[in-house]
This record gives C-alpha cells, structure tokens and sequence, in this order.
C-alpha cells in the first residue's frame, strides 16, 4: 500500500463546476496536510494546509480531513481553465526525526477544466 | 519577500560526471529540505538539513550528498551521474520543519546523457 495515494485522472470537468480531489494516507499518526498545484513545467506551489478535522476553506478552495478515515480532499469551487494543473497531495508523518523537512507525496492528479 | 531561489535552472551532465546544485532558502527560514522529482517516481524526498545539521534523510544512494552553510544557504552534490538521476532538484524551505508548509524553488532541471 503507497504511504500516500490520490485519484489517478485526469479529471475533467466544467468551467464553473466543482472539482473535487481526494487523498488518503496510510500513517494514523500523520499530522499535517498540504495541497499542493504544479503547472506543467513548474515546481509545485501551496494551496492549503489543514491540521484538524474538518473543513477549511480558502476562497474558492476547501480543504476537508478526516483523520479517523484517514482522508483529505480538496473541493475547487467555480473551476477556471486557470485551475488546469496537477493537484500532489503531500503528508507529513508523525512528529519526531523522522518528520523533518518531509512530506511524503501522492502520485498527483491531473484536473483540467474545460470552457 | 523573495522566495526560494535555485541554480542553475537547468543544466546537462554526462554518465561518471558529479554535479553541484545551490538554493537559497526564504529569508528567516533555516529549514531547508531537497527533493527529486522524475515522472515515474513522483516526488520523493532527498534530505533536511536545519543550522547546518542533516537531520532526516530519504532513500538515496550515498552518491547524493548535501550541507548547509551558517547563512542556510545549502547545496546537494551527486557524484558519478547515473542516466536514472536526470530529475528536476526542488529545494524548498520552512520555518517550522516539524509541522510547517514547505516553500518550493523554480527547481534545477538535471539531464544525464
């Protein structure tokens, strides 16, 4: 079982729909959590983090845990074309050494929002 | 506030060679970690490094090395260039590295040939 694991995609889905991407991890201990974008060619920029069950939202994005399913999504509200990227859901592990500086990433799940 | 920089951005090797990749982290941070990312493995972690210590390190061959220097500066070293190592580097900094988001560079691109 991969430590982290996302939606393979591509996922396609309408200008102004709701794009929803999900994440699950295997380490029950893990501790924080990360949404990351990467445009093709690009490294890969921070949309949210989230640390505590529930939702969190940011603007058009909500991130959502659930650490007893050992679950995270992102919800992208009104998608835009501009939101075409690939979506890493990125973990890092329980607190201690072995923590430092790492995240663990999924594979990605390619979005793309058509007109 | 200037964000992680990374060079060079790209660069070519040959097989046996070794190469030096630099990054400077976001200014206060003094956490910096390195990834490599290929499109077959994702991106998987290299190593940390915090006030010039290497504190965690991933599931590399000793061939990849790396330090910090007093200002957070940091650099990674591969030696004898393998065709499997053309990647594209990431640094990236943090000002919590226990539990803090990580702040990514452009990336230096490394081509083995």
């Amino acid at each position: 079982q991969k430590e982290v694991e996302q939606n393979s995609g591509p996922l396609s889905v309408p200008e102004g729909a709701i794009a929803s991407l999900n994440c699950t991890y295997s380490d029950r201990g893990s501790q924080s959590f990360f949404w990351y974008r990467q445009y093709s060619g690009k490294s890969p920029e921070l949309i949210m983090f989230i640390y505590s069950n529930g939702d969190k939202e940011d603007g058009r994005f909500t991130a959502q845990l659930n650490k007893a399913s050992q679950y995270v999504s992102l919800l992208i509200r009104d998608s835009q074309p501009s939101d075409s990227a690939t979506y890493l859901c990125a973990v890092r592990g329980r607190a201690g050494g072995t923590s430092y500086g790492k995240l663990t990433f999924g594979q990605g799940t390619i979005l793309t929002v058509h007109p | 506030k200037a964000g992680v920089t990374q060079t060079p951005r790209y660069l070519i090797k040959t097989r046996g060679q070794q190469v030096t990749l630099s990054c400077s982290p976001i200014s206060g941070h003094r956490s910096v970690s390195w990834y490599q990312q290929t499109p077959g493995q994702g991106l998987q972690f290299l190593f940390e490094y915090f006030s010039e210590t290497q504190r965690n390190k991933g599931n590399f061959p000793g061939r990849f090395s790396g330090r910090q220097f007093s200002n957070s500066r940091s650099e990674m070293n591969v030696s004898t260039l393998e065709l499997g190592d053309s990647a594209l580097y990431l640094c990236a900094s943090s000002q919590n590295p226990v539990t803090g988001e990580l702040f990514f560079g452009e990336g230096s691109r490394l081509t083995v040939l």
